[in-house]
């Protein structure tokens, strides 16, 4: 299975953009990148998802390397309330793909 | 639409007690999962199911049953309570073969 690799905390100012970073250097043709937020131990909440072009809604914008190999969430103006753990995830969609493989995650804080 | 519904929301056990956790879900999504959160940790999988009558075990199934028998409803079922079952347990729906799940709020067991 690919795996994830993020920085365990960022700091981002209020009203700035936030870019977390991910590192998924064994990801195959046919898995997507999956992002997921979980704010203050409520369940986790799904944000945007990409195979290869970059993406972009009402929450955030994805930004996948041409190789595949790393992507950034972009959260265009931080507020405090996008302050929770966010997590990167490779999904392989397809028959047999079931698990979520949460790891630990990039807990962001946003400073007012 | 409710999205999906876990009770209870706090739970507190004596070892070796019994008890189902709830899960429901009004999108008709045919995979359903359950997953536990222990501090500081990623999620993980326990029990999955992808769809009426057909369940299956994930990463850390030990110790729970899980059974579907309607589309609605998932209950998570803890035989005989142990301390190290204290977590935070989460239920998620999606439609089959979709990264994108929808999670419950979560429901915080304390095993004493």
């Amino acid at each position: 299975d690919a795996k994830t690799t993020q920085p365990p905390s960022m700091d981002c100012a209020e009203g700035r953009a936030a870019n977390l970073p991910c590192n998924h250097s064994t990801i195959s043709g046919n898995e997507y990148v999956y992002w997921y937020r979980q704010i203050h131990s409520q369940g986790p909440q799904y944000i945007i998802h990409g195979l290869k072009n970059n993406e972009t809604n009402e929450m955030a914008s994805l930004i996948i390397t041409e190789d595949r190999k790393s992507s950034t969430l972009i959260l265009p103006h931080a507020t405090l309330r996008d302050t929770a753990v966010y997590y990167c995830i490779v999904f392989f969609v397809g028959a047999g793909s079931y698990q979520l493989t949460f790891g630990k995650g990039t807990k962001l804080s946003v400073i007012p | 639409n409710a999205g999906v519904t876990q009770t209870p929301k706090f739970q507190v056990l004596k070892t070796g007690q019994s008890m189902t956790l709830q899960c429901a879900q009004d999108m008709n999504h045919e995979y359903m999962s359950w997953y536990r959160q222990d501090p500081g940790m990623g999620l993980r999988l326990i029990h999955y199911s992808v769809g009426a009558g057909i369940t299956d075990q994930g990463e850390v199934p030990n110790g729970y049953n899980v059974s579907r028998s309607t589309t609605e409803d998932f209950p998570l079922r803890l035989l005989s309570a142990a301390p190290s079952q204290t977590s935070v347990y989460f239920c998620a729906s999606s439609y089959y073969r979709q990264g994108q799940a929808f999670f419950g709020q979560g429901t915080r067991l304390t095993v004493v």
